[in-house]
C-alpha cells in the first residue's frame, strides 16, 4: 500500500486564485512529519513547508499552508494568491520514526501544477 | 540556492560504463541522502550517509555503490549502467540523520544511457 497519496495528477488555476493539492498519508505512528517540495521544470527540489504530527497548528509559509487534518490523515497544501512562478510539479512526503536511526521520506507520486493568467 | 551542489549537471553515457556522480552537502550539514527520480518509479529513495557512516538504505541496486568522506562531500557511483538507470539522480542533505526536519536538495544530476 502506497504510503503518500496524491490523488491529483494534474490541477489548474486561474492567476491570483487560491488552489488545494490534496495528500493522504497512511502511518501507524504518533510521531512524523509531513513536508511539501516543489520542483519546477528546471528541476530542483524546493522545500515548502513541514508539519509535525503533533503540532497543534497548521503550519504556514508565506501563501503556503497546510491543512492537516489528523484523523484523517490528510496534509494539504493550500497555495493563496497563485502566481504564475507556481506552475510545477508539488510532492508530499512523510518521515516517520526512524529505521536504524534514520528518517527516511517516503514521496507521493506528486500533482502538476499550471497556473494560468 | 539551496547550498548543496551537485556535478555534473548533465551526464550522457553508453550502456555497459560506469559513473560518478558527486555531492556536496550544505555548509554543516552531516547527513547526505542520495534519490533517484525516473518517470515510471517516481522519487525513490537510494541511500543515506551520516559523518562518512552509511546510515540507511533504500531501493538501491547491487550495481550502485555510495560513500561520503572526511570532508563529508559523498560520491554515487553506478556500473555496468543498462537504459533504465536513465534519471535524475538527487543528493540531499539534513543537519543530522535521527531528525524530523526538512532536507534541502541539490540541482540534480541528469544521467541519460544510451
Amino acid at each position: 500500500a502506497q504510503k503518500i497519496t496524491q490523488t491529483q495528477p494534474g490541477m489548474f488555476v486561474q492567476e491570483k486564485e487560491a488552489v488545494t493539492l490534496d495528500c493522504t498519508y497512511d502511518t501507524s505512528d504518533q510521531s512524523y512529519g509531513l513536508f511539501w517540495y516543489k520542483q519546477p521544470s528546471s528541476g530542483e527540489m524546493i522545500f515548502l513547508i513541514y508539519q509535525g504530527s503533533y503540532d497543534e497548528q497548521n503550519a504556514t509559509e508565506g501563501r503556503y499552508s497546510l491543512n492537516f487534518q489528523k484523523a484523517r490523515k490528510s496534509a494539504n497544501l493550500v497555495i493563496s494568491a497563485s502566481q504564475l512562478g507556481d506552475s510545477a510539479m508539488y510532492f508530499c512526503a512523510m518521515r516517520e520514526p526512524p529505521s536504524g536511526g534514520s528518517y527516511i521520506p517516503t514521496f507521493g507520486r506528486g500533482t502538476s501544477l499550471i497556473v494560468h493568467p | 540556492d539551496s547550498g548543496v551542489t551537485q556535478t555534473p549537471k548533465h551526464l550522457i553515457t553508453a550502456t555497459g560504463q560506469r559513473v560518478t556522480l558527486r555531492c556536496s552537502p550544505r555548509s554543516g550539514d552531516l547527513s547526505v541522502y542520495w534519490y533517484q527520480q525516473s518517470l515510471d518509479q517516481g522519487l525513490q529513495f537510494l541511500i543515506q550517509y551520516y559523518n562518512g557512516e552509511e546510515r540507511a538504505k533504500g531501493n538501491i541496486l547491487e550495481r550502485f555503490s555510495a560513500q561520503q568522506f572526511p570532508d563529508l562531500h559523498s560520491e554515487l557511483n553506478l556500473s555496468s549502467l543498462e537504459l533504465g538507470d536513465s534519471a535524475l539522480y538527487f543528493c540531499a542533505s539534513s543537519p543530522s540523520s535521527g531528525s524530523i526536519y526538512e532536507q534541502y536538495f541539490g540541482p540534480g544530476t541528469r544521467l541519460t544511457v544510451t
